[in-house]
């Protein structure tokens, strides 16, 4: 176990509904990422958060938000769900936001969009 | 544009046997290759990685080996368990762009017994 934690396990959405996800860090790591895995593919790159200011986004649109608290948790919304948004999603904690520290992934999120 | 690919979608290998995952690159300025680990139902797991500037490095069991040449990553796992059984992702990242991992698509390892 890593440490990362992640609620909800499950969840089912209609189209065009708002969802929020949540993860806590591993203790004493202040950078958090997010990813979306669709699949039988690798995760993709939505966006990380380091000290509670967003670090960096990968190739989604906006609709597609986080947040990041001051105990280093952080939450990931998505608004007006399509049926592609369906995936599991990951976050990962690191110790900080450089390239050398390891990522800690959560077990992840499993949304459905019907 | 970036892109992290893998040769083979699924191999089977006997109990005991060595595995050997291969990995293709075309990011030639990554400063990481990691490989990770995903069994069903978790979070992918980190195995291990290599920095850019070395061709080898050894872990428990496994040893990754990074070709910059031919700009191909493999993952060599000694002696294959059951509990090896599961999906291997190689993943890079770039000093530059921080902690961002880019992902390919995964490599399934069927463990028969």
């Amino acid at each position: 176990e890593t440490g990362v934690t992640q609620s909800p396990t499950h969840l089912i959405k209609t189209r065009g509904q708002q969802v929020t996800l949540r993860c806590s860090s591993q203790s004493g790591h202040n950078t958090v990422s997010w990813y979306q895995q669709a699949l039988g593919q690798g995760p993709q790159f939505i966006f990380q958060y380091y000290r509670e200011e967003e670090n960096g986004r990968g190739n989604f649109p906006p609709r597609f938000s986080g947040l990041q608290f001051p105990n280093y948790s952080s939450e990931l919304n998505v608004n007006a769900l399509e049926l592609d948004d369906s995936a599991l999603y990951l976050c990962a904690s690191s110790l900080a936001a450089g390239a050398s520290y390891e990522q800690y992934f959560g077990p992840g999120t499993r949304l459905t969009v019907t | 544009g970036e892109s992290v690919g893998l040769h083979l979608p699924t191999l089977s290998v006997q109990e005991g046997d060595n595995s050997i995952i291969n990995c293709a690159y075309s990011n030639s300025a990554s400063d990481y290759f990691i490989w990770y680990k995903q069994e069903s139902g978790k979070g992918p797991q980190f195995i291990i990685d290599i920095r850019s500037n070395m061709d080898k490095r050894q872990g428990q069991r496994v040893t990754v080996l990074l070709n910059k040449t031919v700009k191909h990553l493999s993952l060599q796992i000694a002696a294959t368990q059951p509990g090896d059984s599961a999906v291997y992702f190689c993943a890079e990242k770039k000093g530059a762009a921080g902690n961002k991992l880019t992902f390919g698509g995964g490599t399934r390892v069927l463990v028969k017994p």
